[in-house]
Formats: C-alpha cells, structure tokens, sequence
C-alpha cells in the first residue's frame, strides 16, 4: 500500500513565523503535490513536483515556496505566516507521468492555525 | 479556467438505496477522472477512477463517464450509513500519467439514512 505521512496533524503559528509542513511517501513516487482545503472552497492546488529540485506552480503559490532534496520528501514553506493561511493542508504522491496510471494518494494532512 | 462542478448536497438517500452523485467539467480536454471518499476530518481517499467512455463497476460503485457532455457520475448500490461523507469528484488535465495536479469540485455531502 501507498503511504503518505506528514510531519504534524495539528500546528499553531504566530503572524509572521517562518512554517515548515513536511510530507514523505514510501513507494518510490515521482510526483508529489500540496494542496490547501477550506470550507467553501475545496482543494486548491498549491505547488507541485515531477522530480527532485522540480517544482511547478499550482492554482494558488502566492506566500508559499517548497523545497524537494530527496525523491521520498516534499516540503511546504511558509515563509511569514500570515492569518489567511489558516487552513488544512494535504500532500499527495503519485507514481508518475507514462505509467498508465496518475492516481494521487494523500496523506492524513496537517490543520494548520496561524494566530 | 478549469473548473469541475458538484451540487454540494446535503443529498440524503434511505439505507439499502441508490445514491447518485454527478458531477460537470468545463475542460474538453479533460482526459481521467476520480471520485474521492472524504469523511470529516480525514484526507480523501480514492474510490474509483474512470478514463474512457461509459460504464466502470467496482464492487457496490459504478462510474460514469460521458465526454461529450462532459460529465461524469457516481452510482453507489445498497448504500450504508457508512457510505455517508463528502464525495469528491477530481479532474486531471493531462493524459495518463500527468503531473499537473487534480482539479477538485467543492464536494457532495451524502448522508444515508438508517
């Protein structure tokens, strides 16, 4: 089985913190992917990767940058944390492009409150 | 814009029935679909996906998919209290093995009634 772990189900921030969300998948995935989730909005996508040093940006980068060192590990970085971004975040993998199938697994996500 | 459409319910269905969940999509170009599970609290998790036109069963699930009117439904048979959650429907862009995220609608919110 897929699976995809992030480092904290719950954190708290002040404004202005600098917030790390880590996420790490254990079946060799090439793809990975953070969402955010908000009541009313769904799931919007944040930034995504291909490959390692890869990323991409998604629907909604602003005030988020990230970092992929190792193929197993996908980080989130709020660079100053600001209210707005009070939200839950998820990280998914998926295999990779050209292997017939691109199913995204998510991991249990971290509910993120910045103060 | 790529946009995918839910009707975001609540949709109540009596236990033992058949709940239909449909969803649109605005993109022709659209070429998989998914259909996530998400109860509250948890992270979605993948119940089916659906490529080609037509009918995909899975159990008490059935797919379906219809591109030229662009959209795509869920059928679950014998529904059960357990069944009840946020049904999400999900659109990728790109061909098999895309890597350009999925495009989610808002979610229905399915409740089955014991």
């Amino acid at each position: 089985d897929v699976k995809v772990t992030q480092s904290s189900r719950y954190l708290v921030k002040r404004t202005g913190e600098k917030v790390f969300l880590e996420c790490v998948q254990d079946m060799d995935h090439e793809n990975m992917f953070w969402y955010r989730q908000d009541p009313g909005l769904g799931l919007r996508l944040i930034y995504f990767s291909y490959d390692v040093k890869m990323k991409e940006k998604g629907d909604i980068p602003e005030g988020y940058s990230v970092s992929r060192e190792k193929k197993e590990r996908f980080s989130l970085i709020l660079e100053s944390a600001s209210t707005n971004q009070t939200s839950m975040y998820l990280c998914a993998s998926q295999l990779g492009s050209g292997t017939g199938t691109d199913t995204q697994y998510f991991g249990p996500g971290t509910r993120l409150t910045v103060l | 814009q790529k946009e995918v459409e839910q009707n975001s319910g609540p949709l109540s269905v009596p236990e033992g029935a058949i709940a239909s969940l449909n969803c649109t999509y605005s993109d022709r170009g659209s070429q998989s679909f998914f259909w996530y599970r998400q109860y509250s609290g948890k992270s979605p998790e993948l119940i089916m996906f659906i490529y080609s036109n037509g009918d995909k069963e899975d159990g008490r699930f059935t797919a379906q998919l219809n591109k030229a009117s662009q959209y795509v439904s869920l059928l679950i048979r014998d529904s059960q209290p357990s069944d009840s959650a946020t049904y999400l429907c999900a659109v990728n862009m790109k061909a098999r093995g895309g890597a350009d995220g999925l495009t989610f609608g808002k979610g229905t919110h399915l409740i089955i009634q014991p």
